[in-house]
Parts: C-alpha cells; sequence; structure tokens
C-alpha cells in the first residue's frame, strides 16, 4: 500500500497563478483532509471531506476550493496565488469508526508564491 | 475558539534520560488524543493515541490522559538521539475533525 500520496513535492508559483495539489489515498478511508503547516506552527485545516461528494470548510479555507469525486482522491486547488498561501500543504486520511481515528499523512508539498 | 496548547521548547534532555511532553486543550467534549513526531521537512508520523482516562504504553512511549485536568502527555523512556524532533499532540474537535497544538521540540543529547 503508498498510503496517502501528494504530488507535486515542490513548486514555485508566480502571485496571481493557479494550481491543483493532487492527493489520493489507497487506504478506502472515508475522511479526508488538506492542512497547511507554516514554520514553527501547527496544522491549519483547510477544507476535509467525509465521503465523495461530500466537502466542508476548514479553519482557513480562502482562496481555496476542493472537490471529492471519488473516495480516492481528494484535489485542492489554489486560485489566484497569493504571498501568504507559501506554506506545506500535507494530505491526510483517516478511517470511520466509534471515535475519531488517528489520519495518515502525505509526504506533503512545498509550494512558494513570489 | 477550541485551542491545543503545547510549550514550543525547545526541551532538551539527556540520552538514555526520560523525555515528558505535556498538552492541554479546552474542549471538553473532546474523546480522542493523538501524538505524533514530526522531523524537520518531514510529514507528521503516528506514535501514540488514547481514548480512556489513565496510562497506554507501547513500547518506549507512555500516552497519558486525564480529562477532569484537559490534560494528555507523552513519556518517552531511554530517550535517543534518533528521538530528536517536534511532537505535536492532536485532539478531535468535534465531529471528523481535529485540532493540533503547535508542537514542542525535543533534543536528545548524546
Amino acid at each position: 500500500n503508498a498510503g496517502v500520496t501528494q504530488t507535486p513535492k515542490f513548486r514555485i508559483l508566480k502571485i496571481g497563478q493557479s494550481m491543483t495539489l493532487q492527493c489520493t489515498q489507497d487506504m478506502n478511508h472515508n475522511y479526508m483532509y488538506w492542512y497547511r503547516q507554516d514554520p514553527g506552527m501547527g496544522l491549519k485545516l483547510i477544507y476535509y471531506s467525509v465521503g465523495a461528494g461530500i466537502t466542508d470548510k476548514g479553519e482557513v479555507p480562502n482562496g481555496y476550493n476542493v472537490s471529492r469525486s471519488t473516495t480516492e482522491d481528494f484535489p485542492l486547488r489554489l486560485e489566484l496565488a497569493a504571498p501568504s498561501q507559501t506554506s506545506v500543504y500535507f494530505c491526510a486520511s483517516s478511517s470511520q469508526g466509534l471515535r475519531s481515528q488517528p489520519q495518515h499523512f502525505g509526504d506533503g508539498t512545498r509550494l512558494s508564491i513570489l | 475558539q477550541k485551542e491545543v496548547e503545547q510549550n514550543s521548547g525547545p526541551l532538551s534532555v539527556p540520552e538514555g534520560a526520560i523525555a515528558s511532553l505535556n498538552c492541554t486543550y479546552s474542549d471538553r467534549g473532546s474523546q480522542s488524543f493523538f501524538w505524533y513526531r514530526q522531523y524537520s521537512g518531514k510529514s507528521p508520523e503516528l506514535i501514540m493515541f488514547i481514548y480512556s482516562n489513565g496510562d497506554k504504553e507501547d513500547g518506549r512511549f507512555t500516552a497519558q490522559l486525564n480529562k477532569a485536568s484537559q490534560y494528555v502527555s507523552l513519556l518517552i523512556r531511554d530517550s535517543q538521539p534518533s528521538d530528536s524532533a517536534t511532537y505535536l499532540c492532536a485532539v478531535d474537535s468535534g465531529t471528523y475533525k481535529y485540532i493540533f497544538g503547535t508542537g514542542t521540540r525535543l533534543k536528545v543529547l548524546a
């Protein structure tokens, strides 16, 4: 099992450009998440999904969009990139249970907006 | 606003000692508690999770939960230089979501 796979690993964008960060998982997890992590900070939730076709905003959703057409994939779209979106982005997934389950993280995408 | 608080450190301990990492949380409704280790430039990886009050042991790691006092701790016995990393505490926040602390940086001195 590959677990959670994120692409690309690194990317430099110019201000105003758009891009999609890809995330796929092969563990048949219903729940998927996008976080950003700024230097020396914890993880901030951007968007999450509880299943195909269902998404919801997290703590810091402005400037981002998501979709969830399949159980496996949960892409994150940046529209009109801004320097404030320079960060490391992590995708995570977790299974469903009676209690909240541990999350499995991808390796991250390091994004710089110049 | 629901919060998870951790001392940012660095917490320095000599090799072989016990490292004690602490975390407090604000939401009394939280039921699930997680510790992740994050090496510099890497993604978080799960170390321990705990649901019930008391201690849970896994090898050199022990998670301790006290819901009445709203804190959760992680003890690392026989600390090794390879344990040097940032340790993130995470707590469930309602349904399907988690709140992360900013992490405690641990340095194990050889």
